[in-house]
């Protein structure tokens, strides 16, 4: 079974300071990694995407990838009250079929 | 240009009935997939449509079912709902003749109450 893994949380950083989350992913076969953002009652929103090992970076937003480690973060620069959500990390192998992990709460305070 | 656009917006139901959920894809997708996200968890994959034809199924019972139109607009049928039938449903539209990379948005999605 495809499985996708996010430590639930709530990750509390102060205002300003980096917050990072993490993911880790079973299927070998994965190609295609997303973050996405979801406020409470509303619709995931696509904040990044990865293809590739390494770094992408977007505004105060940098996606990891470790292929060989089954791992993919997201790191949030300079944190803001509005950043805090619920990040879902999820994942596809082909078509188009995304297979989430749980997500985790995010809490940034001023 | 109207992204993937869901009906209605929220709906209550009572075990046992039937419900029916609509999707209209961004314009230029072809594609359509549902997703079922319960209070507190991730998405769950339900199934995809291309060509009007159910092409990818997750792990959901056949009590859910789908349909896609001419016009790429899809539904989303669910019968004989339980208690544990309620939950955000979720729809995304892709372009199939792009790469299967293609990041997916999804519409505003539908909360379904089952009382």
């Amino acid at each position: 079974q495809k499985e996708v893994e996010q430590n639930s949380g709530p990750l509390s950083v102060p205002e300003g300071a980096i917050a990072s989350l993490n993911c880790t992913y079973s299927d070998r076969g994965s190609q295609s990694f997303f973050w996405y953002r979801q406020y409470s009652g509303k619709s995931p929103e696509l904040i990044m995407f990865i293809y590739s090992n390494g770094d992408k970076e977007d505004g105060r937003f940098t996606a990891q990838l470790n292929k060989a480690s089954q791992y993919v973060s997201l790191l949030i620069r300079d944190s803001q009250p509005s950043d805090s959500a619920t990040y879902l990390c999820a994942v596809s192998n082909a078509g188009n079929m995304l297979t989430f992990g749980g997500g985790t709460r995010l809490m940034v305070k001023p | 240009d109207a992204g993937v656009t869901q009906s209605p917006t929220h709906l209550i139901k009572t075990r046992g009935q039937q419900v029916t959920l609509r999707c209209s894809p961004k314009s230029g997708h072809d594609t359509v997939s549902w997703y079922q996200q319960a209070l507190g968890q991730g998405p769950q994959f339900i199934f995809q449509y291309y060509e009007e034809e159910e092409r990818q199924r997750g792990n959901f019972p056949d009590r859910f079912s789908g349909h896609q139109f001419p016009n790429y607009s899809s539904e989303l049928n669910v019968n004989a709902l339980l208690l544990g039938d309620s939950a955000l449903y979720l729809c995304a539209s892709s372009y199939h003749g792009s790469s299967y990379n293609s990041p997916l948005h999804f519409g505003n999605g539908t909360r379904l109450t089952v009382t």
